[in-house]
């Protein structure tokens, strides 16, 4: 069965940077692209950006851009979100989520556990 | 990319039909059959629940269906259960390989 499974919990203060790692199992790893998505105490769901992890190339949502990093390394099975500068509105659970299909890198089907990024002083 | 707009709070009784509309533009929900829609209970993980407008992943109840005209999406749960108590997101591929989510839902079953 899929499985992901986040690194945990951190606290990290403004203008730090954070590196999340999300480790796949129950499938081939490089056949199916990685979503990174975070949600804000008591707010939505917001897409951060997608990995293809045969290759590693890289989408990045606009708000993220410059300031995130997903990087994927195939000998073990993991893949990786970094954002830099943090700032308080960071804070928030950050989740690597595996593509449903193999063709279109458009909803994120098995999440893994969410990992508490805090930023404070 | 702007989140997709949803209604704050829906509610509806037990065994009543209620839906949650999702609306986008012609850039992102107009553009393409590629709307999903994630229940969340309070503190746990978003589970999909309707991919690609209609389709259900194995295990989901038919009690849920998707639906899409133009601009805007919509989730249908039919028979509604004190379960179905959750918030709701629907999402959009937006193109070059971009999503956008909605701001969420919150379902009450009264």
């Amino acid at each position: 069965q899929v499985q992901l499974v986040q690194s945990g919990a951190e606290v990290k203060k403004p203008g730090a940077s954070v590196k999340v790692s999300c480790k796949a199992s129950g499938y081939t790893f490089t056949t199916y692209y990685m979503h990174w998505v975070r949600q804000a105490p008591g707010q939505g769901l917001e897409w951060m950006g997608i990995i293809n992890p045969r290759g590693g190339s890289t989408t990045y949502a606009q708000n993220f851009q410059g300031r995130v990093t997903m990087t994927g390394d195939t000998s073990t099975s993991t893949v990786y979100m970094e954002l830099s500068s943090l700032k308080s509105e960071d804070t928030a659970v950050y989740y690597c989520a595996r593509n449903g299909n193999i063709a279109v890198a458009a909803y994120p089907e098995f999440w893994g556990q969410g990992t508490l990024v805090t930023v404070s002083s | 990319q702007s989140a997709l707009t949803q209604p704050a709070s829906v509610s509806g009784s037990p065994g009543q039909s209620i839906t949650i509309s999702c609306t986008g533009t012609r850039s992102d929900v107009g553009s393409y059959n590629l709307v999903s829609w994630y229940q969340q209970h309070p503190g746990k993980v978003p589970k999909l629940m309707i991919y690609e407008v209609t389709k259900r992943p194995s295990g989901v109840s038919n009690r849920f269906s998707g639906s899409k005209s133009g601009n805007t999406a919509s989730l249908t749960i039919s028979g509604l259960q004190a379960e179905d108590e959750a918030d709701y997101y629907c999402s959009s591929y937006a193109g070059s390989g971009t999503l956008v989510f909605g701001g969420g839902t919150n379902l009450t079953v009264l």
